[in-house]
C-alpha cells in the first residue's frame, strides 16, 4: 500500500531533550516536506526537500533541522525542543513537487512541557 | 507574501444540499491550487488539483474552479452527505514548485 509513515504518532517530552520524528514514504517520491498545524494559524511549511541533493527552509524553520540521506526518509529533528514547538506535525510527499497531489502522513502530535 | 483565506471557518448544512466552499489568495502567480480534506485525527487527503492553466477539475460529486485573475477558487459539493463532514483546506503552489501555502480550512458539518 502506498503510504507516508510518521513515527511516533504521539509524544510528550520536556524542554531541551532532543527528539526526532521520522517520516518514510514507499512511493519513490523525490519531493518531501514537513508542516506544522496550529489552531488559528493553519498549516505552515517547516522544511522541504526537492530530492536527496536539495533541502531548503519553508516559512517556519527556526528550531528545526532535517536531513535527506536517502530518498525514502526525511526525519525532522528538534535539537532543543521548547514549549512553542508543541504542535501537530505532518510529513508529505509527491513525485516531483507541489505541482502534483500531495500524500500526507497521519500526523505526529508533539507536546513539549 | 502569499496569503490564502477561507471564509467562513465553519459551515453546517442539511443532508442533500448543494454547497460551495470559497478560497481566495492574494498573489495570482501560482503553479496550481489544491483542495484537501482532513478528518479528525488523520492527515490530509488530496481531493482535486487545478493547474494554473486550467479553469476547473471534477471528481465525482466534487467540482473545483479556479479564477487566477481574481484570486479565487471554489469547491462545489453536490448532494452533500453526512460522510462529507470534515475540514476542507485549499492550498496554492508557488516558489518554483516547492512551496504550498494553506488556508486555515472550513469545517463542514452535514446534518442527517
Amino acid at each position: 500500500e502506498a503510504q507516508v509513515t510518521q513515527n511516533p504518532r504521539y509524544l510528550i517530552t520536556v524542554t531541551g531533550k532532543k527528539l526526532t520524528v521520522t517520516c518514510s514514504q514507499n512511493m519513490n517520491h523525490e519531493y518531501m516536506s514537513w508542516y506544522r498545524q496550529d489552531p488559528g494559524l493553519g498549516l505552515r511549511q517547516i522544511y522541504y526537500s526537492m530530492n536527496v541533493e536539495v533541502t531548503d527552509k519553508g516559512d517556519v524553520p527556526e528550531g528545526y533541522k532535517v536531513s535527506r540521506k536517502e530518498k525514502r526518509n526525511f526525519p525532522l529533528i528538534l535539537e532543543s525542543p521548547s514549549p512553542n514547538q508543541t504542535s501537530l506535525y505532518f510529513c508529505a510527499s509527491s513525485p516531483t513537487g507541489v505541482n502534483q497531489p500531495q500524500h500526507f502522513g497521519d500526523g505526529t502530535r508533539l507536546s513539549i512541557l | 507574501k502569499q496569503e490564502v483565506t477561507q471564509i467562513p471557518a465553519a459551515l453546517s448544512v442539511p443532508e442533500g444540499e448543494n454547497l460551495v466552499l470559497n478560497c481566495s489568495f492574494t498573489d495570482s502567480a501560482i503553479y496550481n491550487l489544491q483542495w484537501f480534506r482532513q478528518d479528525p485525527g488523520k492527515g490530509l487527503t488530496s481531493l482535486l488539483l487545478i493547474q494554473s492553466s486550467q479553469r476547473e477539475q471534477t471528481s465525482g460529486r466534487l467540482n473545483a474552479s479556479l479564477d487566477k485573475s481574481s484570486g479565487r477558487s471554489t469547491l462545489y459539493i453536490a448532494a452533500s452527505q453526512p460522510g462529507d463532514s470534515a475540514t476542507y483546506l485549499c492550498a496554492v503552489g508557488t516558489g518554483a514548485n516547492s512551496k504550498l501555502t494553506f488556508g486555515k480550512g472550513i469545517t463542514l458539518s452535514v446534518r442527517p
